[in-house]
């Protein structure tokens, strides 16, 4: 069975631009969250998305969006990006939201360096 | 607000030894607790789930407990390897309607053989 996928590996952009990351969620999940995780620290919440509904927004600038589509995968959007935006992107699936369905599964993540 | 800490933030052991990786937490009202494995500029790897309500979970050589009232876990490992090497992250889930979870920074594992 495929993981979670998580599209492109790496990313080059420079400050200002807008980017969008990728995420397929194991087939049958249909939670999806997005971590954010710098260099030496650990993952830190930016959104989760259940049955196409954002359930949680971390403590992120409104720069960043997100989406979840009919089949559950889903994007997230950073606008007018910054230096500090550099960092490893996470996609996480679950089933759902209940406690005997919460566990989490991350795919490899997205590199996104801005310059 | 719900805090993770793991301490130290590194450790270095000879191979085969048997060792013990401590989490804490902030708030005892956790739906559980998951540690995860991390290898260099990968994804997490989800090892062991402990449910609010249970003590512990096995799989392996690993063997994670779970103790609310002093908010901490640890994660056993008993007759470390080589390729245990890598960092370890233990998350917590709060009793909240999203699937939030709140990580430590990680303890960066290093067996030397």
């Amino acid at each position: 069975d495929a993981g979670v996928t998580q599209s492109p590996t790496h990313l080059i952009k420079t400050r200002g631009q807008h980017v969008t990351l990728r995420c397929s969620p194991i087939s049958g999940h249909k939670s999806v969250s997005w971590y954010q995780q710098v260099l030496g620290q650990g993952p830190q919440f930016i959104f989760q998305y259940y049955e196409k509904e954002e359930r949680g927004r971390g403590n992120f600038p409104d720069r960043f969006s997100a989406r979840q589509f009919p089949n559950y995968s889903s994007e997230l959007n950073v606008n007018a990006l910054l230096l500090g935006d550099s960092a490893l992107y996470l996609c996480a699936s679950s089933l759902g939201t209940g406690r005997a369905y919460n566990e989490q599964f991350f795919g490899p993540g997205t590199r996104l360096t801005v310059l | 607000k719900q805090e993770v800490t793991q301490i130290p933030a590194a450790l270095s052991v000879p191979e085969g030894e048997n060792l013990v990786l401590n989490c804490s937490f902030t708030d005892s009202a956790i739906y559980n607790l998951q540690w995860f494995r991390q290898d260099p500029g990968k994804g997490l790897t989800s090892l062991l789930l402990i449910q609010s309500s249970q003590r512990e979970q096995t799989s392996g050589r690993l063997n994670a407990s779970l103790d609310k009232s002093s908010g901490r876990s640890t994660l056993y490992i008993a007759a470390s390897q080589p390729g245990d090497s890598a960092t370890y992250l233990c998350a917590a889930k709060r009793r909240t309607a999203n699937s939030k979870l709140t990580f430590g920074k990680g303890i960066t594992l290093s067996v030397r053989p």
